[in-house]
């Protein structure tokens, strides 16, 4: 298995741009989710989803930012209009039951000027 | 203020040293995990530890859950180079995972 993809793994944008990262999770995973890393903030949780149904978007900073999995293979995570502070390393990983092990992607490196 | 408190913060020691690692809260944990993550790379799962007092050993690192389940440590035996990295805990308080913020670890050659 090829492990959870990530695409693109670096994106420069400017200010007010649309960026959109997308993510496949590994083969059979119900579960995906969004994660940012930052120095200041650490890993955060963005949101999840069990079986392409959003469980859990509390950690989504606002308005600007969207998720969606149409299907089991498939993840978006967009952010409209970005901003210089959204500039982050944002993660997707996925697994398969409640305590099963988590799989990262690779990351996504954004910079927003 | 964090779920999981990770202390110290950054860690720079020789090699051949020992060191532990602290992740604390307030909050009880069905479980707790511990991911080292390198430059540029996503976090990869180390151990899980589930019952409280549990003490599980992967080679050189011995990973503990407080009795309570509020707390964990990972202690690092002759510490390598290669074991430079960020070491994150996490745990499921309710709902879902939530990470520390992660003890950054340099060993020097």
């Amino acid at each position: 298995d090829a492990g959870v993809i990530q695409s693109p793994r670096h994106e420069v944008t400017e200010m007010g741009q649309e960026v959109t990262l997308r993510c496949k999770p590994i083969s059979g995973h119900d579960y995906l989710f969004w994660y940012r890393q930052t120095m200041m903030r650490g890993l955060e949780l963005l949101i999840y989803f069990n079986n392409n149904v959003p469980i859990d978007d509390s950690g989504m900073p606002e308005d600007r930012f969207s998720a969606k999995m149409p299907n089991a293979s498939f993840s978006t995570l967009k952010i409209q209009p970005s901003e210089p502070r959204d500039s982050a390393v944002y993660f997707c990983a996925s697994r398969g039951r409640v305590l099963e092990t988590q799989y990262f992607g690779p990351g996504t490196r954004l910079l927003v000027l | 203020t964090q779920l999981l408190e990770q202390s110290p913060q950054f860690l720079s020691i020789q090699e051949g040293e020992n060191l532990t690692v602290y992740c604390n809260s307030s909050s009880v944990f069905s479980s707790l995990q511990w991911y080292r993550q390198e430059p540029g790379e996503g976090p990869v799962l180390l151990v899980t530890v589930v019952t409280g007092g549990e003490v599980k050993k992967l080679k050189r690192l011995t990973f503990q859950f407080g009795d309570a389940r509020k707390d964990s440590s990972l202690h690092i035996t002759a510490a390598q180079p290669g074991d430079t990295g960020l070491y994150l805990c996490a745990g499921v308080p309710q709902g879902d995972m939530r990470f520390g913020a992660g003890t950054r670890l340099t060993v020097k050659p």
